[in-house]
């Protein structure tokens, strides 16, 4: 299967902080990427769709100021947490596809932020 | 509304016996169902990918069989072994949305 690779797996930012997590296609062109969130013991909660070059569509309830979501080329995405704060801290994971129905969803290995 | 429900939420079984994890879904409008795998505290590891067109799909122990009809997916497991034990999710794809429903997932615990 195709490779999406995700960076970083894991990390700590401080209250108040940006974190740039980034979505990587390694051998398709993937022109649509989702950004998905999971809290501890919930299932995976789509946050946002991003088609390259346009802009990203939010789901209800997700702050697009607070979630920055770029994906200016086949091959890559990037979700920015703005001034992160505790309760953005979550597990974050990104799957990409061709944006054909029919066709799988790829996923990264996810991203564990912690904010302190 | 759109909503993929998994039955049981936590399951614990003895190494070797055959189990079922289930997966129902709203609507019968899907274009495939995923079966994926998930190890506390990391990614997903996709399973078993069934098309609409198709009723089940089989890799190694797994079987997994949709029927769209009455919205329903199983996940058969034959001869379970303890590495086996993880969080088992189903997750929908809609005609005219790209993106996946997630059920929230079936905790699997097989005692050695």
């Amino acid at each position: 299967g195709a490779v999406v690779s995700q960076h970083p797996s894991r990390v700590i930012c401080k209250s108040g902080t940006s974190v740039k997590i980034e979505c990587r296609s390694l051998d398709f062109q993937a022109t649509t990427m989702f950004w998905y969130r999971q809290f501890p013991k919930q299932s995976l909660m789509l946050m946002a769709t991003s088609n390259e070059g346009s802009k990203a569509t939010y789901e209800q309830g997700v702050e697009k100021d607070k979630f920055l979501i770029n994906h200016a080329s086949l091959t890559l995405s990037t979700l920015t947490v703005t001034s992160a704060h505790p309760e953005d801290s979550s597990f974050y994971i990104c799957s990409a596809s061709q944006g054909v129905e029919d066709t799988e969803a790829f996923f990264g290995q996810g991203t564990r932020l912690t904010v302190v | 509304k759109q909503e993929v429900t998994q039955i049981p939420a936590a399951l614990s079984v003895p190494e070797g016996e055959n189990l079922v994890l289930n997966c129902s879904f709203t609507d019968s409008a899907i274009y495939n169902l995923q079966w994926f795998r998930q190890d506390p505290g990391k990614g997903l590891t996709s399973l078993l990918l069934i098309q609409s067109s198709q009723r089940e799909q089989t890799s190694g122990r797994l079987n997994a069989s949709l029927d769209k009809s009455s919205g329903r997916s199983t996940l058969y497991i034959a001869a379970s072994q303890p590495g086996d034990s993880a969080t088992y999710l189903c997750a929908v794809g809609w005609a005219g949305a790209n993106n996946l429903f997630f059920g929230t997932g079936t905790r699997l615990t097989v005692i050695p």
